[in-house]
């Protein structure tokens, strides 16, 4: 079955560092989405990507899909304490089922 | 406006017992979704309602979950016969869904937090 891989499942940064993780489908994906859940919160949507080799911007969060729709990725520059939690892509298929995948987990230091 | 909502916040259950969950869509949401998220995991599938109907419940774990809703509106998540492995954060989420093909942001409830003890 359909498979959306997540790494890394942590990643312990100083604050003002980068960060990425990194998405991967078995198969070609419709759409991505990613999410953000605070500690003890509920997923908060960030962004959805549809097009091939889309790149999108929010701020210091930058969003990309790969080219043959299988992979995306989340980079955020110059973290901040308030970047903490934990970071979901979700893949769609073609039937608006969503594969989410396990999350990283940020936890950035002062 | 109102977002998702979901009752009961918390359910402590003795194994065997039948347990029913609620979710509230957010209104005019077509789209309604079914996810557990065990303990520092990811959110894992169970079922999608396009309206009343349910296109895919082959995430459903066994035959002991059940989903229904009715009206367009509010879903009922059944699990019967609860198991101590069913203890986890079962989360709804809305969206829209207006044309084949089309995907929208998933507006999550706070979720049932669920123990089978």
């Amino acid at each position: 079955g359909q498979q959306v891989m997540q790494i890394p499942q942590y990643q312990h940064v100083q604050e003002g560092e980068d960060f990425t993780t990194y998405c991967n489908s078995s198969t070609t994906l419709s759409n991505i989405q990613w999410y953000k859940q605070r500690p003890g919160g509920h997923p908060v949507f960030l962004i959805q990507l549809v097009k091939s080799g889309e790149v999108k911007k929010q701020k210091r969060l930058t969003f990309q899909f790969g080219e043959a729709k299988k992979n995306s990725s989340l980079h955020i520059t110059a973290t901040q304490t308030t970047d903490v939690g934990t970071y979901f892509c979700a893949g769609g298929d073609n039937f608006n089922k969503f594969y989410f995948g396990s999350g990283t987990k940020l936890n950035v230091k002062p | 406006g109102a977002g998702v909502s979901q009752s009961p916040s918390n359910k402590v259950t003795e194994k065997g017992k039948d347990v029913e969950l609620r979710c509230d869509p957010i209104s005019g949401h077509t789209a309604l979704y079914w996810y557990r998220q065990s303990l520092g995991q990811g959110l894992e599938f169970l079922i999608y309602f396009q309206g009343n109907s349910a296109p895919d419940k082959s995430g459903l774990p066994s035959d002991r979950f059940s989903a229904e809703r009715t009206g367009g509106s509010v879903s009922t998540l059944t699990i019967q016969r609860t198991q101590q492995e069913d203890s986890a954060v079962y989360l709804c989420a809305s969206s829209l869904w207006l044309l084949a093909g089309e995907t929208y942001e998933q507006y999550f409830g706070p979720g049932t937090r669920l123990t089978v003890t």
